[in-house]
C-alpha cells in the first residue's frame, strides 16, 4: 500500500525557512515523478513544484521560483521541500503526491503538512 | 498559459439525482485533464484520469468524458457519500493547474 508521512510544517515569521519531507513507502519511489501541491486555508489547490524520478529535472510554479527548492533522495525514499523567504501568503496545507505515470495525474496524496507563515 | 475554467463552483443536489460539472479550457489540452474529490479535512483523491479513465475502485457512478476542449464530470445518482469538492486538473508544459473547484451539497 502507497503510503506517505510528511512532516516539518510549523509557524514561523515572515522572512523564514523551513524543510518539508515526505518518506514514502509502498512502491519504487525512484521510478517516479514526485509533487508537491499546497492548499491556503479555505482555497483551492495549487501545485507548487515537481521532480523527475532521478532528481535531475525540476520544475516550479512562478510565485516560488527562486525562493522554493524541490530535491529527493532515492536511497531514503524521501521527498524534500526547502522553502526560504517565506511570505504570509505561503500559508498552506502542503501535500506531497506522487504522479502517475503518462498521465500526468496525481494518484496518491500525503496527509499533508500545515505550514502558517507569521507576519 | 491554458486557462481551465470549472464550473459551477458550487450545487446543491439530491441524493439520486444526477450532478454533472465540466471543465473548459482555452485550448486544445489533449486528455490531459483529470478530476479529483476531496472531503473535508481529507487530502485529494483521484478518480478520473485522462479524462475518462476511472481509476481502479472508484464507483462506476463516477465518469468523466470529453469534447474538443470541453470536460465532463458526472456523478450518475449523488450519494451521501459524495459531499465533497472535486477539482479538474490540466498539465501543459512542464507545470500543472488546477480548477477552482466544484462544491456538491447534498439537499
Amino acid at each position: 500500500e502507497v503510503h506517505f508521512l510528511e512532516s516539518g510544517g510549523g509557524l514561523v515569521q515572515s522572512g523564514g525557512s523551513l524543510r518539508l519531507s515526505c518518506a514514502a513507502s509502498g512502491f519504487t519511489f525512484s521510478s517516479y515523478a514526485m509533487s508537491w501541491v499546497r492548499q491556503a486555508p479555505g482555497k483551492g489547490l495549487q501545485w507548487v513544484s515537481s521532480i523527475s524520478s532521478g532528481g535531475g529535472g525540476t520544475y516550479y510554479e512562478d510565485s516560488v521560483k527562486g525562493r522554493f527548492t524541490i530535491s529527493r533522495d532515492n536511497s531514503k525514499n524521501t521527498l524534500y521541500l526547502q522553502v526560504n523567504s517565506l511570505r504570509a501568503d505561503d500559508t498552506a496545507v502542503y501535500y506531497c503526491a506522487k504522479l502517475r505515470r503518462g498521465y500526468e495525474a496525481f494518484d496518491y496524496w500525503g496527509q499533508g503538512t500545515l505550514v502558517t507563515v507569521s507576519s | 498559459d491554458i486557462q481551465m475554467t470549472q464550473s459551477p463552483s458550487s450545487l446543491s443536489a439530491s441524493v439520486g439525482d444526477r450532478v454533472t460539472i465540466t471543465c473548459q479550457a482555452s485550448q486544445d489540452i489533449s486528455n490531459y485533464l483529470n478530476w479529483y474529490q476531496q472531503k473535508p479535512g481529507k487530502a485529494p483523491k483521484l478518480l478520473i484520469y485522462a479524462a475518462s479513465n476511472l481509476v481502479a475502485g472508484v464507483p462506476s457512478r463516477f465518469s468523466g468524458s470529453r469534447s474538443e476542449t470541453d470536460f465532463t464530470f458526472t456523478i450518475s445518482s449523488l450519494q451521501p457519500a459524495d459531499l465533497a469538492t472535486y477539482y479538474c486538473q490540466h498539465y501543459d508544459n512542464l507545470s500543472f493547474s488546477f480548477g477552482g473547484g466544484t462544491k456538491v451539497e447534498i439537499k
